[in-house]
């Protein structure tokens, strides 16, 4: 079947440091790699669409210098949270899609704690 | 305006009881409306899904009903166990942006033994 494998799951980090997540599909070919974040009130919010071989479309309030993203294949997409601040924390969703099947698979999440 | 609305933000039965979550929305261009399962600390997984094209799915204890016309659908959970207490997400999709989920706020669901 299809899996999603994120990690790391947590992390804490100092206000203004780094944090890199990476994401792994399993099973299915993930041609698309939607990044979400999910608040502490557990609302969702989509960052950005990652496509194999397509440029990489931001929401509005996301950008590239601040979520950096990577896409060099099929099965494996990373996301940085560069300068984290207390307004970045969350559970970072990793939902890969599965054209064949049209469906969205997350991965466990990646929590930002920011100290 | 919201786009995907859970009726409910908390709901409780008792074991062996039907649950039952309802979800509204609002664009028309949905057709792709995913229930998303999700336990403290872990990801929302995906549970059942219906496209609009149906008005029911069907998966073990787990059913979907929609109704197109009234843009409204809901998922009902059989026989409900201790174990099936999470949060319950209803979303939404258009074919032509399949990525862009629309997620409800959620139904946190307690099943009492």
């Amino acid at each position: 079947g299809a899996l999603v494998y994120q990690y790391p799951r947590r992390t804490i980090c100092k206000s203004g440091t780094s944090m890199r997540m990476e994401c792994q599909a399993v099973g299915f070919q993930a041609t698309s790699v939607a990044w979400y974040r999910q608040s502490p009130q557990k609302t969702f919010e989509l960052i950005a669409l990652s496509t194999v071989n397509s440029a990489i479309k931001y929401e509005q309030n996301f950008t590239q210098e601040k979520f950096p993203i990577s896409h060099p294949n099929l099965s494996f997409s990373s996301m940085t949270v560069l300068n984290a601040y207390l307004e970045d924390r969350g559970l970072y969703l990793c939902g890969a899609l599965d054209r064949e099947a049209g469906q969205l698979y997350f991965g466990e999440g990646s929590k930002l704690t920011v100290l | 305006q919201q786009q995907v609305r859970q009726s409910s933000q908390s709901l409780t039965v008792w074991e062996g009881e039907t649950a039952i979550l309802n979800c509204s929305y609002e664009n028309s261009a949905f057709d792709y409306f995913p229930w998303y399962q999700q336990f403290p600390g872990e990801g929302p997984a995906l549970l059942i899904a219906i496209r609009s094209v149906s008005d029911k799915k069907e998966d073990g204890r787990f059913t979907i009903f929609f109704n197109k016309r009234e843009k409204n659908l809901s998922l009902h959970i059989k026989d409900s166990q201790p174990g099936d207490s999470a949060t319950y997400f209803c979303a939404a999709s258009a074919n032509t942006n399949a990525y862009k989920v629309i997620f409800g706020k959620g139904t946190h669901l307690h099943v009492l033994p």
